[in-house]
């Protein structure tokens, strides 16, 4: 079974502290990707990563960074946190060449003050 | 318009009965389509998978998609309470992004 963990499920962060949000799947997929998930507004896709030391801007890049720097693990940055980032975190990731099955973590939710 | 529309609910039923969640898209280039399900404060789950237009079935649940009306259905038969969650419906497309489209998702909540 793909395994995709999150570093954390719950994280509580002050106003300007910057983040970071570790996601590692085990199935050797070349993509991975950042969602945040709110109420009301569904999936929104924050970044992407199609390959090592790469990366792709999603829909609502701003605020954020990501890295990259082995296959199996993609991390989100908030560089500054701000209060409209608390959200529900999500990371997925799906197999290049195939169909576009994304497989998800357990999420972190994430609370700025 | 979003690509893929679901009706976000809450649909209620009881336990026994035949759920069915709906979703519409507008891309005519989907070809894939995908089932998530989603408990209160965890990640979603693959469920249901679909490639083109006609029926899956695994155990209680059914994914049906109807690509003429741009219409994709998941039923479950004999819900359980252990069924209530949100369901989202996704499209994709062939041979480029494999970035697939979700829908908002519907919340379903089966009573005992």
């Amino acid at each position: 079974d793909v395994k995709v963990t999150q570093s954390s499920r719950y994280l509580v962060k002050r106003t300007g502290e910057k983040v970071f949000l570790e996601c590692v799947q085990d199935m050797d997929h070349e993509n991975m990707f950042w969602y945040r998930q709110d109420p009301g507004l569904g999936l929104r896709l924050i970044y992407f990563s199609y390959d090592v030391k790469m990366k792709e801007k999603g829909d609502i890049p701003e605020g954020y960074s990501v890295s990259r720097e082995k296959k199996e693990r993609f991390s989100l940055i908030l560089e500054s946190a701000s209060t409209n980032q608390t959200s529900m975190y999500l990371c997925a990731s799906s197999l290049q060449g195939g169909a576009e099955t994304q497989y998800f973590g357990p999420g972190t939710r994430l609370l700025v003050l | 318009q979003k690509e893929v529309e679901q009706d976000p609910g809450p649909l209620s039923v009881p336990e026994g009965a035949i759920v069915s969640l709906n979703c519409t898209y507008s891309n005519s280039a989907f070809q894939y389509f995908m089932w998530y399900r989603q408990y209160s404060r965890k990640g979603p789950e693959l469920l249901m998978y679909t490639y083109s237009s006609g029926n899956k079935e695994d155990g209680r649940f059914t994914a049906q998609v109807d690509k003429s009306s741009k219409y994709i259905s998941l039923f479950i038969r004999d819900s359980q309470p252990s069924d209530s969650a949100t369901y989202l419906c996704a499209g994709g497309k062939p041979g480029g992004s494999y970035i697939p489209t979700f829908g908002r998702g519907t919340s379903l909540i089966v009573h005992p």
